[in-house]
């Protein structure tokens, strides 16, 4: 069965270092979410991704934050410059269509000391 | 404001007990909801999404059930079993151009043998 794979699953980093996240979407999906989950904290919502380029992006995602498709399989999240709270789990998602059933990878655990 | 919120945060049941999750959503114009089992420090995986011309789904011993004019949806878990312990999101779907979800806080549920 297909599935969404994101790397690395744990990465550790010191403040103020730049980190990509990386991941593998469903083949023959088109729109592509990144979430994250501080420790304790609900799923929240930071960008959304259709045919290379932002379609929507929640507050949290700020100029620290980026995201592309640099070869038409990966889709990364780049955070430029790391603080503490950013620390949480990390989540890829993508439904094939547009709100229908969205499929989550397993998630990137960024701990920033 | 769109919020989603579970209740109890907490359940803990004895093995083949009958159980079910709540979830309430403030903005009941929901597109659809899904929810999602999460294992510690795991991903998300997709249990049932159910439309908002849907009243039921179902998927082997779950039932998620949805009404919109009161802002509800329950997911019913039949005969619990200690592989069901995890805990249990639900997210709406308001649809439009983001597709996004807004999530619980979650049910950890703990089913003892």
């Amino acid at each position: 069965e297909p599935e969404v794979t994101q790397t690395p699953s744990h990465q550790v980093t010191q403040m103020g270092q730049e980190v990509i996240l990386r991941c593998v979407p469903i083949s023959n999906h088109l729109y592509f979410y990144w979430y994250r989950q501080i420790l304790g904290q609900k799923v929240e919502f930071l960008v959304s991704f259709y045919n290379n380029e932002i379609s929507e992006k929640s507050e949290i995602f700020d100029d620290q934050f980026s995201v592309e498709r640099p070869d038409g399989s990966n889709f990364t999240l780049k955070i430029r410059s790391t603080k503490l709270e950013d620390s949480a789990m990390y989540f890829c998602a993508s439904p094939r269509v547009l709100n229908t059933e969205a499929f989550f990878g397993q998630g990137t655990r960024l701990t920033v000391v | 404001k769109q919020e989603v919120t579970q209740i109890p945060a907490a359940l803990s049941v004895p093995e083949g007990e009958n159980l079910v999750l709540n979830c309430s959503f403030t903005d009941s114009a929901i597109y659809n909801l899904q929810w999602f089992r999460q294992d510690p420090g795991k991903g998300l995986t997709s249990l049932l999404l159910i439309q908002s011309s849907q009243r039921e789904q179902t998927s082997g011993r779950l039932n998620a059930s949805l009404d919109k004019s009161s802002g509800r949806s329950t997911l019913y878990i039949a005969a619990s079993q200690p592989g069901d312990s995890a805990t249990y999101l639900c997210a709406a779907n308001y649809g439009g151009s983001q597709g996004n979800l807004i999530f619980g806080k979650g049910t950890k549920l703990s089913v003892k043998p």
